[in-house]
Protein backbone atom coordinates (compact mmCIF):
# COMPACT_ATOMS: atom_id res chain seq x y z
CA UNK A 1 0.00 0.00 0.00
CA UNK A 2 1.17 3.55 -0.84
CA UNK A 3 -0.10 4.97 2.73
CA UNK A 4 -1.69 8.22 2.99
CA UNK A 5 -1.17 10.54 0.15
CA UNK A 6 -1.73 13.93 0.05
CA UNK A 7 -1.04 16.78 -2.53
CA UNK A 8 -0.08 19.40 -2.29
CA UNK A 9 3.03 19.04 -0.90
CA UNK A 10 3.50 22.70 -0.74
CA UNK A 11 1.50 25.77 -1.88
CA UNK A 12 2.35 29.22 -1.51
CA UNK A 13 -0.98 31.55 -2.17
CA UNK A 14 -1.95 34.88 -1.69
CA UNK A 15 -4.36 36.27 0.65
CA UNK A 16 -7.96 35.65 -0.01
CA UNK A 17 -7.09 32.86 -2.55
CA UNK A 18 -9.05 29.65 -2.19
CA UNK A 19 -6.98 26.51 -1.11
CA UNK A 20 -7.79 23.04 -1.28
CA UNK A 21 -6.02 20.25 -0.35
CA UNK A 22 -6.50 17.01 -1.06
CA UNK A 23 -6.30 13.50 0.83
CA UNK A 24 -6.54 9.70 -0.36
CA UNK A 25 -6.65 7.08 2.95
CA UNK A 26 -5.31 3.68 2.65
CA UNK A 27 -7.72 1.73 1.78
CA UNK A 28 -10.06 -0.21 4.04
CA UNK A 29 -9.36 2.21 6.57
CA UNK A 30 -12.40 3.55 7.83
CA UNK A 31 -11.81 6.61 9.12
CA UNK A 32 -10.13 9.74 8.21
CA UNK A 33 -8.58 12.54 10.16
CA UNK A 34 -7.27 16.48 9.41
CA UNK A 35 -5.07 17.78 11.63
CA UNK A 36 -3.26 21.42 11.58
CA UNK A 37 0.56 21.67 13.12
CA UNK A 38 1.73 24.87 13.88
CA UNK A 39 4.98 26.25 15.97
CA UNK A 40 2.60 28.03 18.51
CA UNK A 41 -0.43 25.64 18.55
CA UNK A 42 1.49 22.62 17.76
CA UNK A 43 -1.24 18.93 16.42
CA UNK A 44 -4.97 20.19 16.44
CA UNK A 45 -7.57 18.34 15.10
CA UNK A 46 -9.46 20.07 12.78
CA UNK A 47 -12.10 17.16 11.80
CA UNK A 48 -12.41 13.77 11.42
CA UNK A 49 -14.96 11.12 8.91
CA UNK A 50 -15.58 7.80 9.72
CA UNK A 51 -16.97 5.99 6.68
CA UNK A 52 -17.22 9.38 5.21
CA UNK A 53 -19.62 10.80 7.53
CA UNK A 54 -18.01 13.98 9.55
CA UNK A 55 -18.07 13.32 12.90
CA UNK A 56 -16.44 15.69 14.88
CA UNK A 57 -15.40 19.24 13.35
CA UNK A 58 -15.54 21.35 16.29
CA UNK A 59 -11.59 21.98 15.95
CA UNK A 60 -12.61 23.55 12.25
CA UNK A 61 -11.33 27.21 12.90
CA UNK A 62 -13.92 28.79 11.12
CA UNK A 63 -16.47 29.37 8.32
CA UNK A 64 -13.59 29.75 5.87
CA UNK A 65 -12.78 26.25 6.59
CA UNK A 66 -14.50 22.83 5.19
CA UNK A 67 -14.06 19.73 4.52
CA UNK A 68 -15.26 17.11 2.47
CA UNK A 69 -15.22 13.04 1.68
CA UNK A 70 -17.44 12.72 -1.36
CA UNK A 71 -16.73 8.66 -1.21
CA UNK A 72 -13.86 6.16 0.94
CA UNK A 73 -11.28 7.17 -1.45
CA UNK A 74 -10.91 10.94 -1.22
CA UNK A 75 -11.14 14.19 0.95
CA UNK A 76 -10.73 17.59 0.41
CA UNK A 77 -10.04 20.66 3.37
CA UNK A 78 -10.96 23.90 1.60
CA UNK A 79 -9.99 27.40 2.60
CA UNK A 80 -11.62 30.07 1.21
CA UNK A 81 -10.59 33.41 1.63
CA UNK A 82 -7.05 32.31 2.95
CA UNK A 83 -5.02 34.56 5.17
CA UNK A 84 -1.54 34.24 6.47
CA UNK A 85 -2.65 33.12 9.84
CA UNK A 86 -3.83 30.12 7.74
CA UNK A 87 -0.01 29.13 7.11
CA UNK A 88 1.12 25.60 8.61
CA UNK A 89 1.24 22.46 7.65
CA UNK A 90 -1.95 20.03 7.06
CA UNK A 91 -2.19 16.35 7.27
CA UNK A 92 -4.08 13.88 6.49
CA UNK A 93 -4.58 10.71 8.48
CA UNK A 94 -6.13 7.78 8.40
CA UNK A 95 -6.79 4.53 10.45
CA UNK A 96 -8.83 1.15 10.53
CA UNK A 97 -10.50 0.21 13.73
CA UNK A 98 -9.07 -1.94 16.20
CA UNK A 99 -12.25 -4.22 16.76
CA UNK A 100 -10.66 -5.93 19.29
CA UNK A 101 -9.54 -2.61 21.94
CA UNK A 102 -11.52 -0.15 20.64
CA UNK A 103 -8.42 2.11 19.66
CA UNK A 104 -7.01 3.04 16.48
CA UNK A 105 -3.18 3.49 15.27
CA UNK A 106 -3.08 6.50 13.16
CA UNK A 107 -1.15 6.48 9.40
CA UNK A 108 -0.34 10.03 8.65
CA UNK A 109 0.53 11.66 4.99
CA UNK A 110 3.41 13.39 4.44
CA UNK A 111 1.64 16.80 4.89
CA UNK A 112 1.24 19.76 3.18
CA UNK A 113 2.79 23.09 3.80
CA UNK A 114 0.60 25.81 3.34
CA UNK A 115 2.14 29.28 2.94
CA UNK A 116 -0.16 32.35 2.29
CA UNK A 117 1.15 35.92 1.96
CA UNK B 1 -10.57 17.28 28.59
CA UNK B 2 -7.48 15.77 28.26
CA UNK B 3 -4.20 17.43 27.86
CA UNK B 4 -0.55 15.94 27.39
CA UNK B 5 2.73 17.83 28.65
CA UNK B 6 6.22 17.36 27.47
CA UNK B 7 8.05 19.33 29.16
CA UNK B 8 11.50 19.23 27.20
CA UNK B 9 11.58 21.57 24.50
CA UNK B 10 14.67 20.19 22.69
CA UNK B 11 17.39 17.66 23.95
CA UNK B 12 20.55 16.37 22.76
CA UNK B 13 22.73 12.51 22.39
CA UNK B 14 25.31 11.54 21.35
CA UNK B 15 25.60 8.48 19.55
CA UNK B 16 24.80 5.38 20.82
CA UNK B 17 23.92 6.47 24.04
CA UNK B 18 20.69 6.49 25.89
CA UNK B 19 17.99 9.07 26.46
CA UNK B 20 14.58 9.25 28.22
CA UNK B 21 12.15 11.65 27.10
CA UNK B 22 9.38 12.81 29.29
CA UNK B 23 5.23 13.28 28.73
CA UNK B 24 3.14 13.60 31.46
CA UNK B 25 -0.85 13.65 30.60
CA UNK B 26 -4.04 14.41 32.99
CA UNK B 27 -7.25 12.86 32.48
CA UNK B 28 -9.77 11.31 35.11
CA UNK B 29 -10.33 7.87 32.62
CA UNK B 30 -9.31 4.52 34.10
CA UNK B 31 -8.62 2.93 30.60
CA UNK B 32 -6.95 4.93 27.68
CA UNK B 33 -4.16 4.44 24.65
CA UNK B 34 -0.64 6.28 24.88
CA UNK B 35 1.47 6.69 21.50
CA UNK B 36 4.95 8.28 20.60
CA UNK B 37 4.92 9.66 17.41
CA UNK B 38 8.45 10.53 15.86
CA UNK B 39 8.71 13.45 13.45
CA UNK B 40 11.77 13.45 11.21
CA UNK B 41 12.63 16.54 9.07
CA UNK B 42 10.80 14.76 6.19
CA UNK B 43 8.03 15.88 8.25
CA UNK B 44 6.01 12.19 8.17
CA UNK B 45 4.57 11.46 11.29
CA UNK B 46 5.62 7.85 12.23
CA UNK B 47 4.11 5.63 14.75
CA UNK B 48 6.89 4.65 17.34
CA UNK B 49 4.95 2.92 19.93
CA UNK B 50 1.96 2.10 21.69
CA UNK B 51 0.55 1.37 25.30
CA UNK B 52 -2.56 0.32 27.01
CA UNK B 53 -3.25 1.87 29.86
CA UNK B 54 -4.80 -1.45 31.02
CA UNK B 55 -1.65 -3.57 30.76
CA UNK B 56 1.06 -3.14 33.42
CA UNK B 57 3.70 -4.42 31.28
CA UNK B 58 5.58 -1.43 29.21
CA UNK B 59 5.84 -2.02 25.83
CA UNK B 60 8.77 -2.24 23.71
CA UNK B 61 9.45 -1.36 20.23
CA UNK B 62 13.19 -2.59 19.20
CA UNK B 63 15.62 0.22 20.91
CA UNK B 64 12.37 1.89 22.14
CA UNK B 65 10.48 1.32 24.86
CA UNK B 66 8.72 2.99 27.51
CA UNK B 67 7.80 3.39 31.23
CA UNK B 68 4.55 4.00 31.74
CA UNK B 69 3.60 4.97 35.56
CA UNK B 70 -0.03 4.78 35.56
CA UNK B 71 -0.39 6.79 39.01
CA UNK B 72 1.76 9.36 37.89
CA UNK B 73 -0.15 9.79 35.09
CA UNK B 74 3.67 9.75 33.49
CA UNK B 75 4.49 7.88 30.05
CA UNK B 76 8.28 8.75 29.14
CA UNK B 77 10.37 7.16 25.75
CA UNK B 78 13.41 5.09 26.36
CA UNK B 79 15.24 5.29 23.02
CA UNK B 80 18.90 2.99 23.63
CA UNK B 81 21.59 2.80 21.27
CA UNK B 82 20.78 6.07 19.70
CA UNK B 83 21.32 6.43 15.89
CA UNK B 84 21.75 9.49 13.82
CA UNK B 85 18.57 8.54 11.90
CA UNK B 86 16.47 9.04 15.14
CA UNK B 87 17.20 12.30 15.22
CA UNK B 88 13.50 13.90 14.83
CA UNK B 89 10.44 15.67 16.77
CA UNK B 90 8.84 13.28 19.03
CA UNK B 91 5.19 13.41 20.49
CA UNK B 92 3.17 12.25 23.04
CA UNK B 93 -0.37 11.54 22.48
CA UNK B 94 -3.18 10.04 24.29
CA UNK B 95 -6.87 8.59 22.94
CA UNK B 96 -9.54 7.59 25.15
CA UNK B 97 -10.98 4.33 22.81
CA UNK B 98 -14.14 4.17 21.62
CA UNK B 99 -15.90 1.37 23.36
CA UNK B 100 -15.26 4.08 26.81
CA UNK B 101 -17.14 6.89 25.19
CA UNK B 102 -14.15 8.17 23.51
CA UNK B 103 -14.45 10.19 19.99
CA UNK B 104 -11.21 8.45 18.08
CA UNK B 105 -9.45 11.82 19.13
CA UNK B 106 -5.41 12.01 19.01
CA UNK B 107 -4.33 14.88 21.60
CA UNK B 108 -0.83 15.67 21.48
CA UNK B 109 2.00 17.15 23.31
CA UNK B 110 3.67 20.07 22.22
CA UNK B 111 7.02 17.74 21.13
CA UNK B 112 10.23 17.43 21.91
CA UNK B 113 12.94 18.06 19.32
CA UNK B 114 15.85 15.52 19.79
CA UNK B 115 19.08 15.52 18.09
CA UNK B 116 21.14 12.68 17.56
CA UNK B 117 24.81 14.06 17.39
CA UNK B 118 27.92 12.21 15.80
Amino acid sequence: DAGVIQSPRHEVTEMGQEVTLRCKPISGHDYLFWYRQTMMRGLELLIYFNNNVPIDDSGMPEDRFSAKMPNASFSTLKIQPSEPRDSAVYFCASSPRDRVSGANVLTFGAGSRLTVL
Amino acid sequence: AQTVTQSQPEMSVQEAETVTLSCTYDTSESNYYLFWYKQPPSRQMILVIRQEAYKQQNATENRFSVNFQKAAKSFSLKISDSQLGDTAMYFCAFMKPITQGGSEKLVFGKGTKLTVNP
